[in-house]
């Protein structure tokens, strides 16, 4: 069965600050797809990232950077020199390929909270 | 971008009554669409897949006569709530993949409060 964990519930840093937030999944198929989404407090989800299974190459988009491992199953997020603008809940999630590609499972989330 | 818009985006009912939220694709067609919902503070949890033409498939543990889900065009998919119950009080919201295995794109989110 397809599972998502983020064993961060709450982090609290100050502006600047790096901050790493971890997932570990589980899956049995070897198609699968990674997700990072942003809730900030207004609700909505903004989709961050999208990493699929045969592509372990770690990817930097400005402050915000992924890093890949198939052989410990993490897909975790790191925020540079963090804002307080990135204080949001932050959900890694998962769909495979065997379920048409579509269904997706979310993680439990992590609520980041940076302090100016 | 492709926009799904999502309505209304709050509703406060009574108990007993029934609540139709719609999710609407604006700017692609979706043959598939997911109803998440989400208690404060919580992940969000799929409720149901919606299928466009065929009947949607409900996750364990959700009532398939509680939560009524319609799929009838490529770009609307409506989601009942019948008989409605303090307890579905909830944030509820839908997404709409653009093609297999593409990111979801959600709506903002419809806030029920059930009194």
């Amino acid at each position: 069965a397809q599972k998502v964990t983020q064993a961060q519930t709450e982090i609290s840093v100050v502006e600047k600050e790096d901050v790493t937030l971890d997932c570990v999944y589980e899956t049995r198929d070897t198609t699968y797809y990674l997700f990072w989404y942003k809730q900030p407090p207004s609700g909505e989800l903004v989709f961050l990232i999208r990493r699929n299974s045969f592509d372990e190459q770690n990817e930097i988009s400005g402050r915000y950077s992924w890093n890949f491992q198939k052989s410990t199953s993490s897909f975790n997020f790191t925020i540079t020199a963090s804002q307080v603008v990135d204080s949001a809940v932050y959900f890694c999630a998962l769909s495979e390929a065997r379920t048409g590609g579509f269904k997706t499972i979310f993680g439990a989330g992590t609520r980041l909270f940076v302090k100016a | 971008g492709a926009v799904v818009s999502q309505h209304p985006s709050w509703v406060i009912c009574k108990s007993g009554t029934s609540v139709k939220i719609e999710c609407r694709s604006l700017d692609f067609q979706a043959t598939t669409m997911f109803w998440y919902r989400q208690f404060p503070k919580q992940s969000l949890m799929l409720m149901a897949t919606s299928n466009e033409g065929s009947k949607a498939t409900y996750e364990q543990g959700v009532e398939k006569d509680k939560f009524l889900i319609n799929h009838a065009s490529l770009t609307l998919s409506t989601l009942t709530v019948t008989s409605a119950h303090p307890e579905d009080s909830s944030f509820y919201i839908c997404s709409a993949p653009q093609a297999r295995n593409s990111p979801l794109h959600f709506g903002n989110g419809t806030r029920l409060t059930v009194t």
